[in-house]
């Protein structure tokens, strides 16, 4: 069974850093792309980086970029998310979600997500 | 960036409806189109994905139609356990990027 656990939100003063993780288990985690995803309480979904099976390919969104870093454990089956100058705005439940597809991009399986509050 | 836009943020429908969400894409996306459902404190579960195709495990009432910019979803037979938010999802290009969510109330 795939299983994604996210991990490391919490409440966190504004300028803040953290770094939240996900580990991943039931499928081959370093074939896969991976997409972390955030929404804020009550408010919508908001796509927020990916990072290709090895790394080598990241992609963010205009929003967070260079403040966020998204990075991969293959060996520990881990993905992570590390935000500094952490803002209000951050406020959100993240989400560790997988990509499947040859030819396509699906995002197929979510955790259950972690929330994070930024809150002086 | 592509741009999400569903038209209704919510609806309201009785149980056995047939429901129709939309959702509009900025410009020509093919069919790179998934629909996701949410509930009330849990993460989003596919439903369709490549436009129409029907996730695994996913009910047969749900179908998803449209190519290029208009796409819908269709509920035939709104069940108790379908009253949810509703997203879509653009995957053509990065920045990837949801509609706004179409949330199906009891009528």
């Amino acid at each position: 069974e795939v299983q994604l656990v996210e991990s490391g939100g919490g409440l966190v003063k504004p300028g803040g850093s953290l770094r939240l993780s996900c580990a991943a288990s039931g499928f081959s985690f370093n074939d896969y792309i991976m997409n972390w995803v955030r929404q804020a309480p009550g408010k919508g979904l908001e796509w927020v980086a990916s990072i290709s099976w090895d790394g080598e390919y990241i992609s963010y969104a205009d929003s967070v970029k260079g403040r966020l870093t998204i990075s991969r454990d293959n060996a520990k089956n881990s993905l992570f998310l590390s935000i500094n100058s952490l803002r209000a705005e951050d406020t959100a439940t993240y989400y560790c979600v997988r990509v499947v597809g040859s030819g396509r991009y699906i995002l197929d399986h979510w955790g259950q997500g972690t929330l994070l509050t930024v809150s002086s | 960036a592509i741009q999400m836009t569903q038209s209704s943020s919510s609806l309201s429908a009785s149980i056995g409806d047939r429901v129709t969400i939309p959702c509009r894409a900025s410009q020509d996306i093919d069919r790179a189109l998934s629909w996701y459902q949410q509930r009330p404190g849990t993460a989003p579960k596919l439903l369709i994905f490549a436009a129409s195709h029907l996730h695994s495990g996913v009910p047969s009432r749900f179908s998803g139609s449209g190519s290029g910019t208009d796409f819908t979803l269709t509920i035939s037979g709104l069940q108790p356990e379908d009253f949810a938010t509703y997203f879509c999802l653009q995957t053509s290009d990065y920045p990837l990027s949801f509609g706004g969510g179409t949330t199906v109330e009891i009528k």
